[in-house]
């Protein structure tokens, strides 16, 4: 498979355990936010997406949270299972139609 | 499965050769989008087009162009290649030309040699 950037930040979790991931956003003019997850040779998957004028929202296994005071945008995976290990995208949508993605972060689940 | 679907998987070339991918949208989708991914930069945005016309434009080079035919399939030419081309590329489609869930494809990687 591919390996998508090789000094990414990694997040290490057990199995079963939950999982937090950051991103910090840098436009505070971004109204809609969204959560991809890479696994290694595929492309980026849709998680859950939010728009800022909510603050939480939640999916199956999975809660997004957006706090506009210090742009900071989060993906929690509850019970992290081993088919949660990929590579985590967050991205943000300022005026137009253009994505800007975070560098990305790497969750490993260990068994 | 996406439902996006992106050919070739593959691509080998040289420096200075000129390639193109191709994009097949989902089924109703009416924007396209390309994204290019290298070790180092990450997903960067190229370039947008919705219902045949561009849309919105990112840090595509010059070298690069696109287009958007009538049956919504995309096409994105890379000519003059240069090593620093070798990368994932990546489309998207959505339903519409905003705040919409782009759906990506598997990606064509290119090697430049």
């Amino acid at each position: 498979g591919e390996s998508v950037g090789l000094h990414l930040p990694t997040l290490s979790v057990q199995e079963g355990d939950n999982s937090i991931i950051n991103c910090a956003y840098s436009n505070s003019a971004s109204d809609y936010f969204i959560w991809y997850k890479q696994e290694s040779g595929k492309g980026p998957q849709f998680i859950i997406d939010i728009r800022s004028n909510m603050d939480k929202r939640q999916g199956q296994r999975v809660t997004v949270l957006l706090n506009k005071t210090v742009k900071h945008l989060s993906l929690q995976i509850a019970a992290t299972q081993p088919g949660d290990s990929a590579v985590y995208f967050c991205a943000e949508k300022a005026a137009g139609n253009k994505l800007t993605f975070g560098g990305g972060t790497r969750v490993l689940v260990k068994p | 499965d996406s439902g996006v679907t992106q050919t070739p998987k593959h691509l080998i070339t040289a420096t200075g050769q000129r390639v193109t991918l191709r994009c097949s949208p989902r089924s109703g989708d009416l924007s396209v989008y390309w994204y290019q991914q290298s070790l180092d930069q990450g997903l960067q945005f190229l370039i947008q087009y919705y219902n045949g016309e561009e849309r919105a434009k990112g840090n595509i080079l010059e070298r690069f162009s696109a287009q958007q035919f009538p049956d919504l399939h995309s096409e994105l030419n890379l000519s003059s290649l240069e090593l620093g081309d070798s990368a994932l590329y990546f489309c998207a489609s959505s339903v519409g030309g905003s705040l919409n869930i782009q759906y990506f494809g598997a990606g064509t990687r290119l090697s430049v040699l």
